[in-house]
């Protein structure tokens, strides 16, 4: 059974803090991605990784940073989390081909 | 840039009524094109893909080069079939994006 495991399903943080979120994939797939899911806007690409070390900036960069030191976990770094930053985080991994991205659980990060 | 666009946020159709969302979308070069679902408390999920061109759960995908469009379809909708439904894309580079996606509600 394919796994992809977000360290938390639910958080919650105050402004200003650093904030990290884990996922790890045991399908040794090339591609991961992060993402932030709001209601009305769908899935908003955050950042995504093709490679260890590889990172891009998907259409939302701005307030987050990610890690990529082993092929399995991709990490997504809130900075200085910010009220804005509340939102429903979904980690995806995939081949190198995308043939089909599979999801986490996702986690709910609220900023207080 | 590429661009997916779902314009229903909302869809709602009675058991056993035809149902198609609609997915447009930009992209300069050979996009491929799927939907993903996402049931009540559960993950999301492939549902087709359109270089398999197959029907799963009865649902089917024609992607239109001309009108840059790949609508999902089924026939007669089931109660079960109730979920929200995301448009995404895979370009060149490796990356994927999604629509806004469409809650689509089917009445019994």
């Amino acid at each position: 059974d394919v796994k992809v495991t977000q360290s938390s399903r639910y958080l919650v943080k105050r402004t200003g803090e650093k904030v990290f979120l884990e996922c790890v994939q045991d399908m040794d797939h090339e591609n991961m991605f992060w993402y932030r899911q709001d209601p009305g806007l769908g899935l908003r690409l955050i950042y995504f990784s093709y490679d260890v070390k590889m990172k891009e900036k998907g259409d939302i960069p701005e307030g987050y940073s990610v890690s990529r030191e082993k092929k399995e976990r991709f990490s997504l770094i809130l900075e200085s989390a910010s009220t804005n930053q509340t939102s429903m985080y979904l980690c995806a991994s995939a081949d190198r081909r995308n043939t089909e991205a599979f999801f986490g659980q996702g986690t709910r990060l609220t900023v207080v | 840039a590429q661009r997916v666009t779902q314009p229903e946020k909302l869809l709602s159709v009675f058991k056993g009524a035809p149902v198609e969302l609609k997915c447009n979308y930009s992209y300069s070069g050979s996009p491929e094109l799927f939907w993903y679902v996402q049931y009540s408390r559960q993950r999301l999920q492939l549902l087709l893909r359109h270089i398999s061109r197959e029907s799963i759960k009865g649902f089917t995908a024609d992607l239109n080069k001309g009108e840059t469009s790949f609508h999902l379809k089924k026939p007669f909708a089931q109660e079960e079939d109730s979920a929200m439904y995301y448009c995404a894309l895979s370009g060149n580079n490796n990356d994927m994006r999604f629509g806004a996606g469409t809650r689509l509600t089917v009445k019994p």
